[in-house]
């Protein structure tokens, strides 16, 4: 079993819609979440992150985490099509620390 | 601010044949990172450096990969000889922060290498 697990898309949405990204873990000890952003041919970038569970806004995104069910989401409302990339999970925590990626979901934003 | 600067931007080999990237981190960063990303999957740490010296090298395949940060400043990644499975998207991070802490990533837009 992957310690993150993402689907991988592809999801296609009509503008304005709202987007649900989702990761399952299951390292308990994970306490730091992050969504990274990344478009085609370059290198990923941070979004959002929370520490420890609930709920994180930053205007059009919405990080969610539930600990106990070890689900995090990424809510995008209004989505525009520059929202059109591979959004990447991923988090860290324990005893090595490393942060660990799924293996991202590509979003299409369709004008 | 200047951001994670890496080059090549794109290589192609042949395998068994050698390659070497090259990496600049944000000004003041201490900690770099490369990350291997196959198509289709996420980042793969494969080394992480605290200034000059290495604080994680478990999934850098030693017996072809090498990796040095000279003066705790640029990084350079070698491949020798190469594998038609290293094909994958070789990634440069810095941050400002030690490990230990939330160190937010920034992330060059690495180099595509194709081994034929």
């Amino acid at each position: 079993q992957k310690e993150v697990e993402q689907d991988p898309g592809p999801l296609s949405v009509p503008e304005g819609a709202i987007v649900s990204l989702n990761c399952t873990y299951s390292n308990s000890a994970f306490q730091y979440f992050m969504w990274y952003r990344q478009y085609s041919r370059k290198g990923p970038e941070l979004l959002m992150y929370t520490y420890s569970s609930g709920n994180k806004e930053d205007g059009r995104f919405t990080a969610q985490v539930d600990k106990s069910s070890k689900y995090i989401s990424l809510f995008i409302r209004d989505s525009q099509p520059s929202d059109s990339a591979t959004y990447l999970c991923a988090m860290k925590g324990g005893a090595t620390n490393k942060l660990i990626f799924g293996t991202g979901t590509l979003l299409a934003v369709q004008p | 601010e200047a951001g994670v600067a890496q080059s090549p931007r794109y290589k192609i080999i042949e395998k068994r044949q050698s390659v070497a990237f090259w990496c600049n981190p944000i000004s003041g960063h201490a900690t770099l990172y490369w990350y291997q990303q196959i198509l289709g999957q996420g980042p793969k740490l494969l080394i992480q450096f605290q200034n000059n010296g290495v604080v994680d090298d478990s999934q850098l395949p030693k017996d072809r990969f090498s990796a040095e940060r000279l003066k705790g400043v640029d990084s350079t990644l070698k491949i020798q000889p190469a594998k038609l499975e290293d094909s994958a998207v070789y990634l440069c991070a810095s941050s400002l922060a030690p490990s230990s802490a939330l160190g937010k990533l920034f992330f060059g837009s690495g180099t595509q290498l194709s081994v034929l």
